[in-house]
């Protein structure tokens, strides 16, 4: 079965970087597209980032454009997040999810970034 | 952007009743809508995609309709694990766009 495994979250302070990893097994993670988004405490999902199966196309929402980077690693089936430049309205749980018919078929369990002074 | 209207935003309802929630998409996005279903403290759980087909394990008193720019998640027969929160999600371009959810409730 699809397995997602986030983690690399915690407390960062404003400015600062945290590069978040989702590992993946169950499926043959190089087939599919992968996206990231995420959740602040208390509010609606927003999706944050996009990366196709070869990682040849990547595609961002409009407000961590030039500061986060979404990659993976198809040898070791394993989808991140580079953020950079972190705000406080950047506090959220992170999900990482699979790409299926035009939809994010499995999700992983999530892992919480705090930025805060 | 494309911006996603979910309506209502919450609704009380009781063990057997059937559940309607609307989703409205400010441009036409074909069938490229999707729900999800999502519990306190979970992450979210996917139900249909391109408009109407189930994910495979989902009950099947669960269903969607719709096409363009209006779409409709329609729980027939409300059971006590569907307490929840419900998406909408457009997936014709991007960004991906999410409605506000409706929760619901007891």
């Amino acid at each position: 079965q699809v397995q997602l495994v986030e983690s690399g979250g915690g407390v960062v302070q404003p400015g600062r970087s945290l590069r978040l990893s989702c590992a993946a097994s169950g499926f043959t993670f190089s087939s599919y597209g992968m996206h990231w988004v995420r959740q602040a405490p208390g509010k609606g999902l927003e999706w944050v980032a996009v990366i196709s199966d070869d990682g040849s196309y990547k595609n961002y929402v409009e407000s961590v454009k030039g500061r986060f980077t979404i990659s993976r690693d198809n040898s070791k089936s394993t989808l991140y997040l580079q953020m950079n430049s972190l705000r406080a309205e950047d506090t959220a749980v992170y999900y990482c999810a699979k790409a299926h018919s035009k939809s994010l078929s499995s999700w992983g369990q999530g892992t919480l970034v705090t930025v805060s002074s | 952007d494309i911006q996603m209207t979910q309506s209502p935003s919450s609704l009380s309802a009781s063990v057997g009743d059937r559940v309607t929630i609307t989703c409205r998409a400010s441009q036409d996005i074909s069938n490229d809508l999707a729900w999800y279903q999502q519990k306190p403290g979970k992450a979210p759980k996917s139900l249909i995609y391109a408009g109407s087909p189930l994910q495979s394990g989902v009950p099947s008193r669960f269903s969607g309709s719709g096409s363009g720019t209006d779409f409709t998640l329609t729980i027939s027969s409300l059971q006590p694990e569907d307490f929840a929160t419900y998406y909408c999600q457009q997936c014709n371009s991007f960004p991906l766009t999410f409605g506000g959810g409706t929760s619901v409730e007891i």
